[in-house]
């Protein structure tokens, strides 16, 4: 069975670092994307970004470059999201997902920033 | 970035009803790459359509999806009461994906 499990909730102050983390199961974690989406409280959905574990492939959103690096570990199969200096603005639910078709989706981590 | 609009903003409907919703791109998707997903309160997002006309798997039949190029359409034949809640398309013809802003599917 595919499973990605996210780490879980975290809060945060503005200025703060951050790594959240997916971890894949049940598949090749190597051959498959993942990609990262951002939902904002009461909004849609966004997509972020997007990594291939296999050779560290990665691309991004215009919206989102330069905003957070995106990551993987393909020992462990886990992929990660990170910022170097939150926001308050960053504060949202953030899914990772497999493939660009983003078949399967993780439970989500919720990112609160104060400020 | 393609970007895509989707319409209406919200449908409002009965069960039994059918159900159409849109989804316009900017410029043509390749090769129909092309996804629908539905969302309910509390869940993240869940598959129903790929490459415009697939169903993934588990999907009822009253699903269906059609269009190609810039034109895209979600249908739901006969609307069951699990079936209200929000609509995304999403495109990933390009290197990086764009979804549209969501049609919220509410009972009349």
């Amino acid at each position: 069975e595919v499973q990605l499990v996210q780490s879980g909730a975290e809060v945060k102050k503005a200025g703060e670092s951050l790594k959240i983390s997916c971890k894949g199961s049940g598949y090749s974690f190597t051959t498959h994307w993942i990609g990262w989406v951002r939902q904002m409280p009461g909004k849609g959905l966004e997509w972020m970004g997007i990594i291939y574990p296999g050779d560290s492939d990665t691309r991004y959103s215009p919206s989102f470059q330069g905003q957070v690096t995106i990551s993987a570990d393909k020992s462990i199969s886990t992929a990660y999201l990170q910022w170097s200096s939150l926001k308050a603005s960053d504060t949202a639910l953030y899914y990772c997902a497999r493939d660009y078709r983003l078949d399967y989706w993780g439970q989500g981590t919720q990112v609160t920033v104060s400020s | 970035e393609i970007v895509l609009t989707q319409s209406p903003g919200t449908l409002s409907l009965s069960p039994g009803e059918r159900a159409t919703l849109s989804c316009r791109a900017s410029q043509s998707v390749t090769n129909n790459y092309l996804t629908w997903y539905q969302q309910k309160p509390g869940q993240a997002p869940r598959l129903l359509m790929y490459g415009a006309s697939s169903r993934a798997t588990g999907i009822p039949d009253r699903f269906s999806g059609s269009g190609s190029g810039t034109d895209f359409t979600l249908t739901i034949s006969r609307l069951e009461p699990e079936d209200f809640a929000v609509y995304y398309c999403q495109q990933y013809g390009s290197s990086r994906g764009t979804f549209g802003q969501g049609t919220r599917l509410e009972i009349k």
